[in-house]
């Protein structure tokens, strides 16, 4: 079964910096295409970014609306991955999901919650 | 950046109903669009990729259709459970999702 659990989320203060993981099992992790999308009242869906296999040396692609504050890398001896988020602005302030992309966002985590504020 | 804009925003249907929800792009998206479902406090979930094609799973009430920049999910005979927001999403250029519409039961 696909298991995709998301962790690290809470609230932090406008230009903090924090770090979201996102563990999995079920598949082959290598040789996935993985993504973090969000979601918030304001904005409804919004996809973030998305990190490619070693095989594409790990290609990554971002939303403007994060390029250059946040990094999404992936350790596939832990099977998970990572978004690093820095700058954080209060328009940030949404649920996380991890998700694994095969035909489409196949599969989802639950989400975690980043709140940013004051 | 393409926009997406579904319509109705809220639809009230009955048991039995066809249901036609609308996905328009502001640009042609050459049918690379999906569509995903989201019950309350979950996660969504896939249920159309491509335009037309049914995710595993999925009940074959369900069904997707269109071209250049006009999309449609259909609900051939609606039940309890389709009650959700429904999602269209589009990759062709740029990656966005529509605001959704929700779908209640009359």
């Amino acid at each position: 079964e696909v298991q995709l659990m998301e962790t690290g989320g809470g609230l932090v203060q406008p230009g903090k910096s924090l770090k979201l993981t996102c563990a999995t099992s079920g598949f082959t992790f290598s040789t996935a295409w993985m993504n973090w999308v969000r979601q918030s009242p304001e904005k409804g869906l919004e996809w973030i970014a998305r990190i490619k296999p070693k095989s594409t040396n790990y290609a990554t692609e971002y939303a403007e609306s994060v390029k250059g504050r946040f990094t999404i890398s992936r350790d596939d001896s832990k099977s998970s991955i990572y978004l690093q988020m820095n700058s954080l602005k209060e328009e940030d302030t949404a649920t996380y999901y991890c998700t694994m992309e095969v035909l489409g966002f196949d599969y989802w985590g639950q989400g975690v919650m980043v709140t940013v504020s004051s | 950046d393409i926009q997406m804009t579904q319509s109705p925003p809220v639809l009230s249907a009955s048991v039995g109903d066809r249901v036609t929800l609308s996905c328009k792009a502001s640009q042609n998206i050459n049918k690379n669009l999906d569509w995903y479902q989201q019950k309350h406090g979950e996660a969504p979930k896939l249920l159309i990729y491509y335009t037309n094609n049914l995710q595993t799973g999925i009940p074959s009430r369900f069904s997707g259709s269109g071209s250049g920049t006009d999309y449609t999910l259909t609900i051939s005979s609606l039940q309890p459970e389709d009650v959700a927001t429904y999602y269209c999403y589009q990759y062709n250029s740029g990656y966005t999702f529509g605001a959704g519409t929700k779908l209640e039961l009359k």
